[in-house]
């Protein structure tokens, strides 16, 4: 099972909106909505932020959103805000039983 | 409050083996199943194994196959994963998660850090 396809990196200043592709195949993210997305700061654990493409947690902010179409998802943080900068992975259960991550991307708030 | 604790980790050599626990607390560890996830020093997230509530069904990613076994004792609020031939390519921190309805961590701990090498 080869990792998702992420962007290495993404950049935006203050206030703006970007967005995080991950792609996949239809044997993952293709095949169920089952697409989360996890943030991790330098030195600490992940957190999960969205989960079942869309969903998110108790606690997450309302400025992230998932989507997804076909074999690739989205994760959206609209009103970029400095402690937004980490690290963003995307995940999705698999035809296997198993699940899959993507490589990841770094957050860069300008 | 959820809180994982993992335990165990330190340096092997290669062809070594180890065992990692998670102490799980705040919850009821019978009803989800749990999972391992590793980071490389400085690389992504993988994913590794999992167990289903009751012990009955067990997943793991191909590398890992045939040289890992993930286990649980809900009596002891326990997860563990037996690492058997370690090779320097399982050098990482691995993370006890608590999975969620097709999730594969919801709640995280801190991990453990593995190194292999001579």
């Amino acid at each position: 099972q080869s990792a998702l396809t992420q962007p290495a990196s993404v950049s935006g200043s203050p206030g703006q909106s970007i967005t995080i592709s991950c792609t996949g195949t239809s044997s993952d993210i293709g095949g169920y909505n089952y697409v989360s997305w996890y943030q991790q700061h330098p030195g600490k654990a992940p957190k999960l932020m969205i989960f079942d493409v869309s969903a998110r947690p108790s606690g997450v902010s309302n400025r992230f959103s998932g989507s997804k179409s076909g074999i690739t998802a989205s994760l959206t943080i609209s009103g970029l805000q400095a402690e937004d900068e980490a690290d963003y992975y995307c995940c999705s259960y698999t035809t296997s039983d198993t699940y899959v991550f993507g490589i990841g991307t770094k957050v860069t708030v300008l | 409050e959820v809180q994982l604790v993992e335990s165990g980790g330190g340096l092997v050599q290669p062809g070594g083996s180890l065992r990692l626990s998670c102490a799980a607390s705040g919850f009821t560890l019978s009803t989800y199943w749990m999972t391992w996830v590793r980071q490389a020093p400085g690389k992504g997230l993988e994913w590794v194994a999992n167990i289903k509530q009751d012990g009955s069904e067990k997943y793991y990613v191909g590398s890992v196959k045939g040289r890992f076994t993930i286990s649980r004792d809900n009596a002891k609020n326990s997860l563990y994963l037996q690492m058997n031939s370690l090779r320097a390519e399982d050098t990482a921190l691995y993370y006890c998660t608590r999975a969620s309805a097709a999730v594969a961590g919801d709640y995280w701990g801190q991990g453990a850090l593995v190194s292999v090498s001579s």
